[in-house]
């Protein structure tokens, strides 16, 4: 299996600020990864998809990068509506398998 | 746009059946381009994906969980099911429908684009 690892577990920062959310993957898993947002009471969100592409609807102060097993999820400009909890999640083709990383907690400071 | 809508009893007793529904409107379960997902919730494991299933009934599991669940697609009605048996309350947790949008080439990964609202089941007697 396929494991993610997610860091910093909660990150305190302001509205405005630059928010760098990591994800490592214990083998490689080219740029099949993902990232989603997660509010209470409610379903997870896409917001990139294929390690760098914003999904549809996503504003552009999010962007993705990496590929391999490191790769980051970049908040530019925080808005109050940020703040919320973000996973990471991979995809393998063989064997074929999902798997999501342990999530960050992004709160206000 | 694509809407998935989970149904199924909110409450299962220990060693029984779980079993779960998604509706799927807005869309058609028999796209060629995607798979249908099962993925929980617990308190004990977070986001776990169960397994998913292709129009075709082509149906891929988590190995931890493989013994013991079974997804299922009824094109007629535009709907996919979850069975889990012999559940625990390690089985405990919200369980979520959702679309995973697979590949449009061998690298690539377009992530899961349309979830349900999500359905908490609890096992206790």
């Amino acid at each position: 299996e396929i494991v993610l690892t997610q860091s910093p577990a909660t990150l305190s920062l302001s509205p405005g600020e630059r928010a760098t959310l990591s994800c490592w993957a214990s083998q490689s898993v080219g740029t099949s990864l993902a990232w989603y947002q997660q509010k209470p009471g409610q379903a997870p969100r896409l917001l990139i998809y294929d390690a760098s592409n914003r999904a549809t609807g996503i504003p552009a102060r999010f962007s993705g990068s990496g590929s391999g097993t490191d790769f980051s999820l970049t908040i530019s400009s925080l808005e109050p509506e940020d703040f919320a909890v973000y996973f990471c999640q991979q995809r393998s083709k063989w064997p074929p398998e999902i798997t999501f990383g342990q999530g960050t907690r992004l709160e206000i400071k | 746009q694509v809407q998935l809508q989970e149904s199924g009893p909110g409450l299962v007793k220990p060693s029984e059946t779980l079993s779960l529904t998604c509706t799927v409107s807005g869309g058609s379960v028999s796209s060629g381009s995607h798979y249908w997902s099962w993925i929980r919730q617990t308190p004990g494991k977070g986001l776990e994906w169960i397994g998913y299933i292709y129009y075709t009934g082509s149906s891929t599991y988590n190995p931890s969980l493989k013994s013991r669940v079974a997804i299922s697609v009824d094109t007629s009605n535009n709907q996919f099911s979850l069975r889990v048996r012999s559940v625990t309350a390690a089985d405990t947790g919200v369980y979520f429908c959702a679309r995973d949008a697979g590949a449009t080439s061998p690298l690539n990964y377009n992530g899961v684009d349309v979830w349900g609202q999500g359905t908490t089941v609890t096992v206790s007697s």
